[in-house]
């Protein structure tokens, strides 16, 4: 199984700062990487699709990077809106999994 | 407007089985996977079934392997969750989760929360 390893855990962040998040597969992974918001009593929302390709409707300050084990989520410019979960997830091989997810926090 | 609104939770006995239900709208049913991911209670997200658009082949995590068994009736739009000797571990809201192939998901219910106690 491929474990997918988020950080931080949790992020404190003021408002207009640049949010960075990281994931980390235990295998190669190539861009079969996405990305999802969760914010709190809400289902998930795709924010990003194969490690870097944009969603439509999704704000363009959400970003994505990366390819093989290591990819980065970036928010530039933190909106208050943007308070939520965000968890990684692979679809490179089977069973499908998911980061344990980034909580972040408006100061 | 895709939707996709789940039903069939409640509290149920270790031991005991459960059937939930995703119905689908707003787009055609029939062409798309479909998968079946949950949440316990302030934990993150577990894939647990996935099954292609005409219902074959269908893949499941370990830990309901044997247990569930996922379904599809495309005339009716509708996915489901057979969920039998439930565990307290299995404690979660359930959600469904419209699959681009075996990819992404880009659209998911408002989920159903599945409660297993004694």
């Amino acid at each position: 199984e491929i474990v997918l390893t988020q950080s931080p855990d949790f992020q404190s962040v003021t408002p207009k700062e640049k949010v960075t998040i990281t994931c980390r597969a235990s295998q190669y992974i190539d861009r079969s990487l996405h990305w999802y918001q969760q914010k709190p009593d809400q289902s998930p929302k795709l924010l990003i699709k194969y490690a870097s390709q944009s969603i439509s409707g999704v704000p363009s300050r959400f970003s994505g990077s990366g390819s093989g084990t290591d990819f980065t989520l970036t928010i530039n410019g933190l909106e208050a809106e943007d308070a939520a979960a965000y968890y990684c997830h692979q679809s490179s091989s089977l069973p499908w999994t998911f980061g344990q997810g980034t909580k972040v926090e408006i100061k | 407007e895709v939707q996709l609104v789940e039903s069939g939770g409640g509290l149920v006995q270790p031991g005991e089985s459960l059937r939930l239900s995703c119905v689908a709208s707003g787009f055609t049913f029939s062409t798309y996977s479909m998968n079946w991911v949950r949440q316990a209670p302030g934990k993150g997200l577990e894939w647990i079934a996935y099954i292609t658009s005409s219902g074959s082949p269908i893949y499941y995590a370990d830990s309901v392997e044997g247990r569930f068994t996922i379904s599809r009736d495309n005339a009716k739009n509708s996915l489901y969750l057979q969920m039998n000797s439930l565990r307290d571990e299995d404690t979660a809201v359930y959600y469904c989760a419209r699959g681009w192939g075996s990819s992404w998901y880009d659209y998911w219910g408002q989920g159903t929360l599945v409660t297993v106690s004694s």
